[in-house]
């Protein structure tokens, strides 16, 4: 059964109109990762909770937020998506930041702008 | 440049072993990851090293550290056509890992 669930699969949304992508998961994890995948590109970390505790990675624009509301959920919002947010999201989540924790991903969201 | 730099790619035969490489810059990373990412799918823990190992063998995957040069190397054994993905070294230093652009592994008849 998967563990960590992204919805949905594929997203299209228009330029500059708001989109939220969500993620869940069934692990009981305290950390929570967005990642924005490009093709061939690496997976580039654009924030992370540790429980609620948000860390925004310094070069993320302004147009990305993120919410986590319990342990379970947690959501990108692209506040207005241009033709660059066209990308894969990939969401995952670990045990604890400071041991061997491995990195448990979802599926992703694969994001379309028009 | 980049923290961990990978080819983009490598392509060998059914059966033979396949080696990816990588390197690294930082010296303080505590652990060494291997991720595999199928078509349209997120990406899947392979293996890890810890930096204080030299060598890490795990069924048909063999785990190579050098941590003098920072060079990481992953060798797959007896290749399938189901190992064809996308191959991602990742280095962890604090709590965040940083990942490379990936190997797209090609594995032909």
């Amino acid at each position: 059964d998967a563990m960590v669930i992204q919805n949905p699969r594929y997203q299209v949304t228009q330029f500059g109109k708001p989109v939220t992508l969500s993620c869940s998961q069934t692990l009981n994890h305290n950390v929570m990762y967005w990642y924005q995948q490009k093709s061939s590109q690496a997976p580039k970390l654009l924030f992370h909770y540790y429980d609620k505790d948000f860390n925004n990675e310094a070069d993320t624009p302004d147009n990305f937020q993120s919410r986590r509301p319990n342990t379970s959920f947690c959501f990108l919002d692209i506040r207005s998506p241009g033709l660059g947010d066209a990308a894969m999201y990939l969401c995952a989540t670990s045990g604890r930041q400071t041991t061997n924790e491995k990195l448990f991903f979802g599926s992703g969201t694969q994001l379309s702008v028009l | 440049g980049e923290d961990v730099e990978q080819s983009l790619f490598l392509s060998v035969r059914e059966g033979d072993s396949s080696v990816i490489n990588c390197t690294y810059t930082d010296s303080s990373s505590t652990y060494l990851y291997w991720y595999k990412q199928e078509p349209g799918a997120g990406l899947q823990l392979l293996t890890y090293i810890f930096s204080n190992m030299d060598m890490k063998q795990d069924q048909r995957l063999t785990v190579l550290l050098n941590k003098k040069d920072k060079h990481l190397s992953l060798r797959i054994a007896d290749t399938q056509t189901g190992d064809s993905a996308i191959y991602f070294c990742a280095e962890k230093r604090s709590y965040i890992p940083t990942f490379g652009r990936g190997t797209s592994l090609i594995v032909h008849p």
